[in-house]
C-alpha cells in the first residue's frame, strides 16, 4: 500500500540551531509535496508546496531563507528549519500526492520539533 | 483566500451516540472536500473525501454531503464507538497546485 513516511519522529535542538526533516513517499508517485506545521492553538498551517518540475510555492509568513525545501524525485522531499526559535515548535507534517485529479494527500506522521 | 470553519472545539458522547460535527467552508473555486481523522500521535489520515457538490461521502459508518448551496460539509456518525475518540478535520482544496486548507479540528471523545 502506499504510505509516507517521516523522521525523525521527534527532535529537539537549541535555539538558534537548524534542524532537517525528512519525508519518504513508498508504493505511489509523489508529484507534489505540501509541508505544513500543526502547533497546538492553530491548526495545520501551510508552509509550503512543492511539484516536481516545478518552483516550490511558500505561504504568506514563511520563506525559503527560513524553511529551505528539497524535492529531487517522485519518492523524496526534505526540509530544513533555520535557527529555530521557540515559536517554531511544533508536529511538522509532509503531505505527499500523487499526480491526477482528485487525489487525496497522504500524510506521514510527522516530526515533532522542540527548541530549547 | 479559502477557508474552513468548524465551531464546535469538543464534543463529549457515551458509545452508540450520534455524532454531528459542523463544517462550513468559503472559496472562489470548486473545491474538493475532505474529512481528515488524527490519532494522538499520529498524521492525519483522510476519513472521506467528496470532488462534487451534492454528492455524499462514506467511509466505515461516517458520511458527509457536500452541500453547496449551504457551503457546509458537516460529519455525521449513527452510532459512534469508543475507538471513534480522535480529532477530525474538515478541509477543502480549490486547485490542486495549492495545499489543503483546514479547520481548526474537532476532538470526539466517547465515553464507554
Amino acid at each position: 500500500g502506499a504510505l509516507v513516511y517521516q523522521y525523525p519522529r521527534r527532535t529537539i535542538c537549541k535555539s538558534g540551531t537548524s534542524m532537517r526533516m525528512e519525508c519518504q513517499a513508498v508504493g505511489f508517485q509523489a508529484t507534489s509535496v505540501a509541508w505544513y506545521r500543526q502547533s497546538p492553538q492553530k491548526t495545520f498551517e501551510l508552509i509550503a508546496l512543492s511539484t516536481v518540475n516545478s518552483a516550490i510555492k511558500y505561504e504568506q509568513n514563511f520563506t525559503q531563507e527560513k524553511f529551505p525545501i528539497s524535492h529531487p524525485n517522485l519518492s523524496f522531499s526534505s526540509m530544513t528549519v533555520l535557527n529555530a526559535y521557540l515559536e517554531d515548535r511544533g508536529l511538522y507534517l509532509c503531505g505527499a500526492r500523487e499526480a491526477g485529479a482528485n487525489q487525496a494527500p497522504l500524510f506521514g506522521e510527522g516530526t515533532r520539533l522542540s527548541v530549547l | 483566500g479559502d477557508s474552513v470553519t468548524q465551531k464546535q472545539g469538543q464534543v463529549t458522547l457515551s458509545e452508540d451516540d450520534f455524532l454531528f460535527i459542523n463544517c462550513t467552508y468559503s472559496t472562489t473555486t470548486y473545491p474538493t472536500l475532505f474529512w481528515y481523522v488524527q490519532y494522538p500521535g499520529q498524521g492525519p489520515q483522510l476519513l472521506l473525501k467528496v470532488t462534487t457538490a451534492n454528492n455524499k461521502g462514506i467511509s466505515r459508518g461516517f458520511e458527509a454531503t457536500y452541500d453547496k448551496g449551504t457551503t457546509s460539509f458537516h460529519l455525521q456518525k449513527a452510532s459512534v464507538q469508543e475507538s471513534d475518540s480522535a480529532v477530525y478535520f474538515c478541509a477543502l482544496v480549490g486547485n490542486y497546485a495549492q495545499g489543503l486548507t483546514f479547520g481548526l479540528g474537532t476532538r470526539v471523545s466517547v465515553f464507554p
